[in-house]
Parts: structure tokens; sequence; C-alpha cells
């Protein structure tokens, strides 16, 4: 069965500092990819997706990934984050069907 | 917000009684969602529907039933609740009449069974 793995529960980092949230998947056929962000309180948001084409793919508010065929990975990174990116995130994919996977989700929280 | 409500938003409720969720959308889309959100679990789907009385189950569809008479409304329904219910629920639409792959997520629904 396909998977998404979310290694890190709580990611704890500075403004203005870097982060990667990391994402791999179990599948050996072709997949979509996809990063979505959930503020507390509220419902998920699309950040990005990875359909076909280019493996770096740029979302909103800053954020993109890179598509990782070999090493199954579809990485989520920002350069510099703000408090306001502090929210939980997930990973999903699409294999074959038109039914979402999701992965179990990572705490990002951004300290002044 | 792709034009989804859900209610109630929030609710209480006891072991053993029945408990429906409305999910409406505005824009005539095909494809309707249920999942529940709970801690250490990510999202899981409940069961889904790719149009009017056309629905199918998901991972996790023990104890709950769903209907979608009209293409505005999806209903999930909880026979009779158990305390493993509680969680957050949503729902979310897929753009189109197609299955474009990307999902839009309705606002949730926290369900408290006691």
């Amino acid at each position: 069965a396909q998977s998404v793995t979310q290694l890190d529960s709580q990611v704890p980092v500075f403004e203005e500092a870097p982060v990667e949230l990391r994402c791999n998947y179990s599948s050996s056929v072709s997949v979509y990819l996809f990063w979505y962000v959930q503020y507390p309180n509220q419902g998920l948001q699309l950040l990005l997706k990875y359909l076909s084409g280019s493996t770096l793919v740029k979302g909103i508010n800053g954020f993109e990934a890179e598509f990782n065929k070999s090493q199954t990975s579809f990485h989520l990174r920002k350069p510099s984050v703000h408090i306001s990116d502090t929210a939980e995130y997930f990973c999903a994919v699409i294999v074959n069907t038109d039914k979402l996977i999701f992965g179990t989700g990572t705490r990002l929280q951004v300290f002044p | 917000d792709a034009g989804i409500t859900q209610s109630p938003r929030h609710k209480v409720t006891e072991t053993g009684t029945p408990v429906t969720l409305r999910c409406h959308q505005t824009e005539n889309h095909r494809y309707m969602y249920w999942y529940r959100q709970d801690p250490g679990h990510g999202l899981r789907l409940i069961h889904y529907s790719y149009g009017v009385k056309d629905t199918d189950k998901g991972e996790v569809s023990d104890g709950y039933s769903v209907s979608r008479s009209k293409t505005e409304d999806f209903l999930l329904t909880l026979e009779s609740a158990t305390s493993s219910q509680t969680s957050v629920y949503f729902c979310a639409i897929t753009p189109g009449l197609a299955a474009s792959y990307e999902q839009y997520f309705g606002p949730g629904t926290r369900l408290t069974v006691t």
C-alpha cells in the first residue's frame, strides 16, 4: 500500500531562519504530490503541488518543494520563515486513483 | 475557500445517538469527500462521492454512512456515535467535473462524543 512519511512531528525554528520539512513516499509508480498547510482552527489550504514537469515547484507564501524520484522525496523548504508561518503542514500523495493519502503532519513553530 | 460550508461547526453528543454532518458547496463540483483528522494520524478518508447517489468507501468507513441526493450536499451520518468518533471532520471537493487531483477543504466540524 502507498504511504507517506513525515519524519518530523515538530520543527522549531527562529524567525528569518531557513526551514525544511521532510516528506517521503512509498510508490514505484508515478505519483502526484501535494503540500497543505493548516493554521490553528482552520481547514487545510493547498500550498503547492507536483503533477509533472519541473521537479522544483513553487507555491504560495514563499514556499517551494523539490520532487526527487530516486529518493522518493518531496521536501518543503522556505529560505526565511516568519512568525505567521507557524502552522501544521501535511504532505499528501495520489497514486493511480483520485484518493489523497496524507502524512501525519509536521508542526512548524516559529519563534521570535 | 472553494465555496464549501460545513454544519454544524461544533457539536457535542452522547454515545449511542445518531449524528448527521452536512457539507454544502455552491459551485457544482462533482467530487466530494469526508475526512476525519486525529492527532498522530493526519487526515483519513471516510467516504467520497463522484456524483449524485454515487458514493464509495474510504480507509475508515466503519460506523459511518453517507448520502448525496443532490450535487451541492454531501451528508455524513454516524448511526450510533461512539467515543472513538470524537474527531474533527473535514469535507473537501475536487474542482470541476473531472478528477483534477487537488482538493479544497471546508472549515471543519469538531465533534465530541461523551
